[in-house]
């Protein structure tokens, strides 16, 4: 059964600094994995997706990269904001649960002005 | 484009009861999955319908069940409201024609069992 874990549990950084969030799998047949954002009360946006195939993805100041045979994805984060506050959460779709999204619990971050 | 639309919010019902939840899912998408989210476990799939048929079921009692309807809308159900479903509900939605597309998640309904 796949498990994703994700380090640190939560996170706090002055304004202005570059952060990673780390995401790890245990079963690396995945066809894609997937970065969200949630905001308090609120669902879960798409931020990146990365094809099993592909190693990185970019959008903004966010750049998420996957290295499947060790199981990890990063999710980079440049030049960090008050409104990136959030809990992060990475997301693996893999063969043994068909279309079912296998998600990590999270990563909180408050980046103080 | 609208995005997913779940409805209510929130809800508050006694243990006992029973419980549904509606979903729409963005124009075009014919893939509709209802996830549960918890403190303790985290996000939890329940199950995905494409085309009316439920095409994946993750591991939760039989007393949560769900449809789709023709234009895509979907329903989840819970009977025998226990103390330990209360959670947030989300729904997700995807074009479901390929593994690679991304999903669009709603709000998600807030529910108190009581």
């Amino acid at each position: 059964k796949q498990e994703v874990t994700q380090i640190p549990a939560a996170l706090s950084v002055p304004e202005g600094e570059n952060l990673v969030l780390n995401c790890s799998f245990t079963d690396s047949a995945i066809y894609n994995l997937q970065w969200f954002r949630q905001d308090p009360g609120k669902g879960l946006t798409s931020l990146l997706l990365i094809q099993s195939s592909q190693r990185e993805q970019t959008s903004g100041r966010l750049n998420a990269s996957l290295d499947k045979s060790s199981g990890r994805s990063t999710l980079y984060i440049a030049a960090s904001q008050p409104g990136d506050s959030a809990t992060y959460l990475c997301a693996v779709k893999d063969s043994n649960s068909g279309y079912a999204l296998n998600f990590g619990k999270g990563t909180s971050l408050l980046v103080t002005p | 484009k609208a995005g997913v639309t779940q409805t209510p919010r929130y809800l508050i019902k006694t243990r006992g009861q029973q419980v549904t939840l509606s979903c729409s899912p963005i124009s075009g998408h014919r893939s509709v999955s209802w996830y549960q989210q918890t403190p303790g476990q985290g996000l939890q799939f329940l199950f995905e319908y494409f085309s009316e048929t439920q095409r994946n079921k993750g591991n939760f009692p039989g007393r949560f069940s769900g449809r789709q309807f023709s234009n895509s809308r979907s329903e989840m159900n819970v009977s025998t409201l226990e103390l330990g479903d209360s959670a947030l509900y989300l729904c997700a939605s995807s074009s479901g024609t390929g593994l690679n597309s991304p999903l669009h998640f709603g709000n998600g309904t807030r529910l108190t069992v009581t």
